[in-house]
């Protein structure tokens, strides 16, 4: 069947170091591959977008990779601060450049000070 | 300015009623959404409309039906609402197919 998995539901790690998250999907070709932050009781807030012909994408401590041979992104954030801990969830556009997104099931990230 | 806002931001009702959510962006994007999140935070598609047509109709329960008056407006309405029905609904916009933005939720419970 169809779908998009993130490596676990929940990641802690210690502040300072690279919190790395995984999204995996299946059955899928994606023209682009999002990474949103949700925070407790409020909406998605989208943070970086890498299209299927990108490699990597930064954006200050953000960076995101994409490999569509092996179907999966990853996406890290180095430098981890408390602040980060939220829940990350990945979307992909499901058939190639249409409006439809699928997301993941998210990630849990606690950074511990 | 809230680029994309929600009403109401919580709604109880008893099962049975008929309710309705609304959504606006002033962003002037042509693509607006209706997402359910569930209790396990999975976030599921319902619908999509591009310049007020409708674009993406998801498996969803014919008692739920998308309105949209004009391009920054769209509205939600369930009908003979169900206990299966509690979860947060998300109104999102986006300009063209790439970043989505939503709005704060609206927390339905159903009793």
């Amino acid at each position: 069947s169809q779908k998009i998995e993130q490596n676990s539901e929940a990641l802690n790690i210690q502040e300072g170091k690279t919190a790395t998250l995984t999204c995996n999907y299946t059955n899928y070709s994606p023209a682009y591959l999002q990474w949103y932050r949700q925070d407790p009781g409020r909406g998605p807030v989208f943070l970086l977008l890498i299209r299927e012909n990108e490699k990597e994408k930064r954006k200050e401590r953000l960076k995101v990779t994409f490999d569509t041979t092996l179907k999966q992104s990853l996406f890290h954030i180095t430098a981890s601060q408390p602040a980060d801990s939220a829940t990350y969830l990945c979307a992909l556009d499901i058939d190639g450049g249409t409006y439809k997104y699928i997301f993941g099931t998210g990630t849990r990230l606690k950074v511990l000070a | 300015d809230t680029a994309v806002s929600q009403t109401p931001k919580y709604l109880v009702t008893q099962m049975g009623n008929d309710k309705s959510i609304k959504c606006e962006q002033n962003l002037g994007h042509d693509t607006m959404y209706w997402y359910k999140q569930d209790s396990k935070k999975f976030l599921k598609i319902m619908f999509s409309y591009n310049n007020k047509e409708l674009i993406i109709n998801e498996t969803v329960p014919n008692r739920f039906s998308p309105k949209s008056p004009d391009k920054a407006h769209l509205n939600l309405h369930i009908n003979s609402l169900e206990l299966g029905d509690s979860a947060v609904y998300f109104c999102a916009s986006a300009d063209g197919q790439e970043t989505q933005y939503f709005g704060p939720g609206t927390r339905l419970l159903v009793l």
